[in-house]
């Protein structure tokens, strides 16, 4: 079975300071992960994927996040903030028996940008 | 390119009233899935089709929610009757294949309140 948990239900941070929103994962194969954003009142947009290649991928909108197997974390990262990010950000895990595309999603973060 | 069509937006019933969402993926995308995102959760997916079959509908509560994708391309998700647990936003996504490697693009969501 596969799982994840976002640390923090929301993270306030001022602008122009770093952005850390933390995932860990429980997967019984090789996973496959994922972070998306959502603002109000839109659907998910894709944010970065983590694939089994590169263990530091790179996003959109300046976002990162860097995959550590030991820790079976995700963490997504920005070193600066900006106010038109803050929104949800969800981390989903993929890669199940059968393949099939199936995301399971984290509760999600919501992220808060204060001036 | 357009992208993932969803209606309604809104839909207020009250409990035991049945309703329909609709779905249009983004054309030529094989795989549909349908999410359910109750308020502070993450998505949930309740049903995968690729082309007009089923792929996932393990999470799916079959006694009360139906959905098709008739010719392969449009989806309905119809719940009968309604319960107030199922109030909820209504993801509808696609994708070109199938697989975890394939970018799941979304809609906004129908925003179900059941009374």
């Amino acid at each position: 079975a596969q799982s994840v948990t976002q640390l923090g239900s929301h993270v306030s941070v001022s602008e122009g300071a770093l952005v850390l929103l933390r995932c860990n994962y429980s997967s019984s194969v090789p996973p496959y992960l994922f972070w998306y954003v959502q603002y109000p009142n839109q659907g998910l947009q894709l944010l970065l994927k983590y694939t089994s290649a590169a263990t530091l991928v790179k996003g959109i909108n300046g976002f990162e996040a860097e995959f550590k197997k030991s820790e079976t974390s995700f963490h997504l990262t920005k070193p600066s903030a900006h106010m038109s990010d803050a929104a949800e950000y969800f981390c989903a895990v993929s890669g199940a028996p059968g393949n099939t595309g199936k995301l399971i999603f984290g509760q999600g973060t919501t992220l808060q940008v204060k001036p | 390119e357009a992208g993932v069509a969803q209606s309604p937006r809104y839909k207020i019933i009250e409990k035991r009233q049945s309703v329909a969402f609709w779905c249009n993926p983004i054309s030529g995308h094989a795989t549909l899935y349908w999410y359910q995102q109750i308020l502070g959760q993450g998505p949930k997916l309740l049903i995968q089709f690729q082309n007009n079959g089923v792929v996932d509908d393990s999470q799916l509560p079959k006694d009360r929610f139906s959905a098709e994708r008739l010719k392969g391309v449009d989806s309905t998700l119809k719940i009968q009757p309604a319960k107030l647990e199922d109030s909820a936003v209504y993801l509808c996504a696609s994708s070109l294949q199938t697989g975890s490697l394939a970018e799941q693009f979304f809609g906004p969501g129908t925003r179900l309140t059941v009374l």
